[in-house]
């Protein structure tokens, strides 16, 4: 597998901590948004999605909420383990006419979990 | 299932040089994308395949070709690396063009002299 570079801004949490990571978006058009997880050496990994009418969304300890006003979404963690550590990817979705869609992909967070 | 997997895992060319990036899943999905991944820039798309016979340019499609002859391959060609070509890239597949929760492979590391 092949590891993503580290020109990344870092998000230092505590085992047991809550973690928010945060990210902005531009087109007012896309309608859904994705996050995605990346550990070393791997592949991109999806976790959840949200439509864009509406602001939050539930996962298995994972919420993601979604500020249509200032264009702004965010992915919290619950009780965040070791585990969780990886580079973290907002995505949003562009409809290029028909059945076509394009995922555009955020520079990513890296969520650094210390022990 | 082994989900989606690239060969090879890494690769160093010579400018000018051509190889091809192979991309197998075995998910009987219809989508396949092929992204660059470059430190700061996320992942971008530079074709994508809608289809068993049929492509289509992504974002940053300049330098590479690809072809889609078998619905489980995905085939990135690069005719005549370049430096700039420099990346890791992965390959995606997804079971159809509204689904955004895409399955990547394990990425190849290219590095173009």
């Amino acid at each position: 597998g092949e590891s993503v570079g580290l020109h990344l801004p870092t998000l230092s949490v505590q085992e047991g901590d809550n973690s928010i990571i945060n990210c902005a978006y531009s087109n007012s058009a896309s309608d859904y948004f994705i996050w995605y997880k990346q550990e070393s050496g791997k592949g991109p990994q999806f976790i959840i999605d949200i439509r864009s009418n509406m602001d939050k969304r539930q996962g298995q300890r994972v919420t993601v909420l979604l500020n249509k006003t200032v264009k702004h979404l965010s992915l919290q963690i619950a009780a965040t383990q070791p585990g969780d550590s990886a580079v973290y990817f907002c995505a949003e979705n562009k409809n290029y006419g028909g059945a076509t869609n394009k995922l555009i992909f955020g520079t990513g967070t890296l969520l650094a979990v210390q022990p | 299932n082994a989900g989606v997997t690239q060969t090879p895992k890494f690769r160093v060319l010579k400018t000018g040089q051509s190889m091809t990036l192979l991309c197998a899943q075995d998910m009987n999905h219809e989508y396949m994308y092929w992204y660059r991944q470059d430190p700061g820039m996320g992942l971008r798309l530079i074709h994508y395949s809608v289809g068993e016979g049929t492509t289509a340019k992504g974002e940053v499609p300049d330098g590479y070709n690809v072809s889609r002859l078998k619905k489980q391959n995905f085939l990135l060609g690069l005719e005549s690396a370049a430096p700039s070509q420099t990346s890791v890239y992965f390959c995606a597949s997804s079971y159809r063009a509204s689904s955004y929760e895409q399955y990547f492979g394990p990425g190849t590391r290219l590095t173009v002299t």
